[in-house]
Parts: structure tokens; sequence; C-alpha cells
């Protein structure tokens, strides 16, 4: 069955430094992946999307890869600030529009 | 804001209870989905909507839950004679379709279920 692990339950990274958080697959070839982000109490908010075709995609501060032959994703927070504090989930696509989600990486960015 | 609106946003009941959630969606999007989460998890999906079509649904989702959209805007989660495996919290999320792969989803803050 299909299977999607999150590199770890918690991260935790000084100010300024980069976050990098893993997300492996496993049984599965997603047409494209996305994360997410998701505070206490909150629901999940949609960062980025990357399809199969593309290797890497950016957006102000963050920057996903897609690597389909390793089945991993890489998410990264350059200049990673507290505000950055929260769960970040991985996810991919279930089969007819739903989506496959990772149970999360909880970072924590300290001042 | 016009965000995706769930109501109410925490229900307490007692083993048994009937519970009856809404979801008002993002008014454009043609496509809703009703996801349920517990702590230390990520989401998992229970059924989706197109317009008024409900076109999929997990196993997750036993004969005691039912969900309809019946206009295609607003959408009701329903579940019968509660658990306590039910406790967790009922998100929905809406999205439009494209000619492109797959659009982001839009969550709403979810509906906390308790049972007590």
């Amino acid at each position: 069955s299909q299977k999607i692990e999150q590199n770890s339950e918690a991260l935790n990274i000084q100010e300024g430094k980069t976050a990098t958080l893993t997300c492996n697959y496993t049984n599965y070839s997603p047409a494209y992946l996305q994360w997410y982000r998701q505070d206490p109490g909150r629901g999940p908010v949609f960062l980025l999307l990357i399809r199969e075709n593309e290797k890497e995609k950016r957006k102000e501060r963050l920057k996903v890869t897609f690597d389909t032959t390793l089945k991993q994703s890489l998410f990264h927070i350059t200049a990673s600030q507290p505000a950055d504090s929260a769960t970040y989930l991985c996810a991919l696509e279930g089969g007819a529009n739903n989506l496959f989600f990772g149970t999360g990486t909880r970072l924590t960015v300290i001042p | 804001d016009t965000g995706v609106s769930q109501d109410p946003r925490h229900k307490i009941t007692k083993r048994g209870q009937n519970v009856t959630f809404r979801c008002d969606p993002i008014s454009e999007h043609n496509r809703l989905y009703w996801y349920r989460q517990t702590l230390g998890q990520g989401p998992e999906f229970l059924t989706y909507f197109q317009n008024e079509a409900q076109l999929e649904k997990s196993r997750l989702l036993s004969d005691r839950f039912s969900a309809e959209r019946p206009k295609g805007s607003f959408s009701t989660l329903e579940i019968q004679r509660t658990e306590q495996g039910d406790s967790a919290m009922y998100l929905c999320a809406s999205s439009q379709t494209t000619g492109v792969a797959n659009q982001p989803q839009h969550f709403g803050d979810g509906t906390r279920l308790s049972i007590l």
C-alpha cells in the first residue's frame, strides 16, 4: 500500500539557518506533490505544488525539490524565522483528486 | 474573508448521539472534500464532491457517515450513533478544477469533535 514518511516528527533549528524537511514515499508514482503548513488548531495552508516533470520550485524563501527516481521531496526554508514554526505536511495525489498526507514534521525555529 | 468556513468549530457530544457539521467552500470552487485528522497524524481523506455529485468515498467512511452537497454549494457531514473513535478534527477543503492537473486545496479550520 502507499506510504509517505516525513523525516522526523520534530525539527529544531536556529533562527537564520536553513531548515530542510524530507518526504519519502513508496509504492506510488504521483503526478505531483504538495506541501502544506499547519498551525495548532488550524487547517492546513497550501504552500507549494511541484509536478513530476519539475525538478525544483521556489517561492520567496521556500524551495521544493522532487526526485521521482529516489521517490523523495525536499522542502527548504532559507533564513528561517520564529514565525516559520509550524507543522509542515507533505501530500501526494491519492487518486481521483484526493490528497494522501504524511504525518508532518513539527518545525521549531529558535530565536 | 472568502475562505472555506466550517461550523461549528467545536462539538462535544455523548456517545450514541448524531452530529452534523457544515462546510461553506470558496464560492467559485466546484470541488469539495472532507478529511479527518487525529492528533499527530496528517489529514485522511473521507469523501469528495464535484458540484453536487459525490464521486468518491474512502473506506474510512462507514455506514454511520453521510455527506451531502445538495445544490453544489455548501456541504454537510453527518455522523450517526457516534463512537469514541470518531473523536477527531473534521476538515473541509475546496478547489477549482481547470484543464491543468490538479489544483491546490484550500482548507477550513475544521470542526473538532469530542465524544464523551
